[in-house]
């Protein structure tokens, strides 16, 4: 597709259960990048892949938290044994290489997850 | 430790009005420094990118500045819509190698009333 894509746009668990949030980046984009948005703040890192790898993950909170990207293409965030504090918009964004270090992110709409 | 902070936190202004929002950071090496605006609902959209060359650059009804020297930026909104009520975020990239090279600020929520 044109932008990045983001499914579910909204999720609802219960405490303790598993999630998944997929991101379908821009085409072509080597760099993805995972953030958490809670209401009324500015997002905030989780992960960051160049490719396959994770260049960097200081940002996941918490080893109930992980992501992958197995072909550099697509990647999902997984989050186990959901807390209430998970509760935020998930939000994924790329980055073509030659924007790498000059903060040009292409944002998906969000993945709102609500645990109850 | 490289940090983005913005004021204000909120802002309401009243349509046809000019605002500015600050944006100070502490990031270095510093590389540059973008604004995005964030609609509702609505993931962070890029508006502007100051590199450290550059002192002003506009586009449309929004101005953009930056002062490497005391590493502040700030955004003026022209002639203010309706439309222009969001979030403004800065994010400024570093030049350091292997971690993710952006910092966020937690961004100025602005409203446009009629």
């Amino acid at each position: 597709g044109a932008g990045v894509s983001q499914t579910p746009s909204n999720k609802v668990t219960e405490k303790g259960k598993y999630v998944e949030l997929r991101c379908d980046p821009i085409s072509g984009h080597t760099a993805l990048y995972w953030y958490r948005q809670s209401l009324g703040q500015g997002p905030e890192f989780l992960i960051y892949f160049q490719g396959t790898g994770a260049a960097d993950d200081s940002g996941l909170p918490n080893d109930r938290f992980f992501a992958v990207r197995p072909e550099g293409s697509v990647s999902t965030l997984k989050i186990q044994r959901t807390e209430r504090g998970d509760s935020a918009v998930y939000l994924c964004a790329s980055s073509p290489v030659r924007a790498l270090n000059t903060g040009e992110l292409f944002f998906g709409e969000g993945s709102r997850l609500t645990v109850l | 430790k490289n940090q983005v902070e913005q004021s204000p936190q909120s802002l309401i202004i009243l349509e046809g009005k000019n605002c500015t929002l600050q944006c100070n950071y502490t990031v270095s090496p510093f590389s540059n420094l973008r604004w995005y605006k964030q609609d509702t609902g609505r993931g962070p959209v890029s508006l502007t990118i100051m590199t450290f060359s550059e002192n002003t650059k506009s586009n449309g009804r929004y101005t953009a500045t930056l002062d490497a020297d005391t590493k502040q930026s700030s955004l003026h909104i022209t002639a203010s819509q309706l439309s222009d009520s969001a979030s403004y975020i800065c994010v400024v990239s570093t030049l350091r190698a292997g971690n993710t090279p952006l910092v966020f600020g937690k961004g100025t929520r602005l409203s446009v009333i009629a």
